[in-house]
Formats: C-alpha cells, structure tokens, sequence
C-alpha cells in the first residue's frame, strides 16, 4: 500500500550548522503533510505542517518544503541547537483525519 | 501534552490479562486516536473516534478494542494481553484541522 518514508534513519550535524531532514511519499494525491518532534520519553509534538498547494511554508527556525514532482518533502532547521536532538516524523494525511507516519529520522547535535 | 493524559504511564502485565489504557483530553476536540510504537515501524494507528460512541479500527487494530463514551475519554483495551503487545502506546486528539495533539505515552510490558 501507500507508505511515508525517510532517506535516512540518523543524522549528525555541529551545534550552529543547519539540519535537513527528508522524507519521500508514494501516494501522489496526498494532499497535506506534516512534521513531528519526539524527544527521548515524550510523545510526538507539532512541528509545522503544509499543504500541497504550497512548495514551503516558514516557522521559527524551521521550514518545510514540498517538491510534489518527486513526490519528496524536508524538514531545514537553522542554526541546530542541542535542544534540536530527537527523531522526526514526517506524516502524510491518508483519508478523512488519519495521518500515517514515516518511521523517523534521530537528530544528534555535536558540540 | 496539549491537555491529553494517559493513563497509567508503565504497566507491566501477564500474559493472557485484560488491560485497559485510558486517555484523557480536556481541549473538547472531536477526534481521538491510539497509536502503538514499536522500533523500525514507527507511529501505526490501532482505532481512532469521531465522536461519542463512533470509532473505527486502524491499521493494526486485532487484538484491541476501543469505547469512547464522554468526548474527553478515549480508552483502549486488550481483551488477553500478548508478548507482541509490547510497545508504548500513544493517545492523540485533534479538532479536525488535521493536526494532531498527543499525550506523553504508556510503556506496557507484557510477560
């Protein structure tokens, strides 16, 4: 069936660089996608979300963009800071209020 | 944990043993959600409410049940625990603007 992927499962990045994260979709009608933080025993929290007539969409050091030709979305954080470390889910609405999710991509921060 | 509690946080069980987990929101939103998490699968959807007494089954829904019988309770239950489910088990809640809100999750251990 139709799946959220990630590129990679890890990610390593100095403290100040800035992070990307990415996730590819197969389902070409999906028409909202959105962005999860987990950190380490906590449930997942709201990053940022877009919809498929928008290629990017800016919060408060971060942006999501959507290459809806390739079926491809990323998470950019700017100037990673420690606080950054945790996995991220990207999720793709599948019919009526049901999200299915990627499996995550861990975010570590080098000093 | 945007007003969502679940409850209890760790439970530990036997084999065979009825558990019933609950989920609690203040925020009056219209949906629920359970979810199990489970390494190398990410978030899956195990049944999900749209309202009192309205609830439909997920992605991996054998093996659960669910009974939503205020708005602000959601609770999930396993007729005869089994080892495979093992996991922490998310609640979530939205309002139907797709985002969703979730508590800070139950570990449960069945032996």
């Amino acid at each position: 069936g139709e799946s959220v992927g990630l590129h990679l499962p890890t990610l390593s990045v100095q403290e100040g660089d800035n992070s990307i994260i990415n996730c590819a979709y197969s389902n070409s009608a999906s028409d909202y996608f959105i962005w999860y933080k987990q950190e380490s025993g906590k449930g997942p929290q709201f990053i940022i979300d877009i919809r498929s007539n928008m290629d990017k969409r800016q919060g408060q050091r971060v942006t999501v963009l959507l290459n809806k030709t390739v079926k491809h979305l990323s998470l950019q954080i700017a100037a990673t800071q420690p606080g950054d470390s945790a996995v991220y889910f990207c999720a793709e609405r599948q019919g009526a209020q049901k999200l299915v999710f990627g499996q995550g991509t861990r975010l570590t921060i080098n000093p | 944990d945007a007003g969502i509690t679940q409850s209890p946080r760790h439970k530990v069980t036997e084999t065979g043993t009825p558990v019933t987990l609950r989920c609690h929101q203040t925020e009056n939103h219209r949906y629920m959600y359970w979810y199990r998490q489970d390494p190398g699968h990410g978030l899956r959807l195990i049944h999900y409410s749209y309202g009192v007494k309205d609830t439909d089954k997920g992605e991996v829904s054998d093996g659960y049940s669910v009974s939503r019988s205020k708005t602000e309770d959601f609770l999930l239950t396993l007729e005869s625990a089994t080892s495979s489910q093992t996991s922490v088990y998310f609640c979530a809640a939205s309002t139907g603007e797709n985002i969703q809100y979730f508590g800070a999750g139950t570990r449960l251990s069945v032996l």
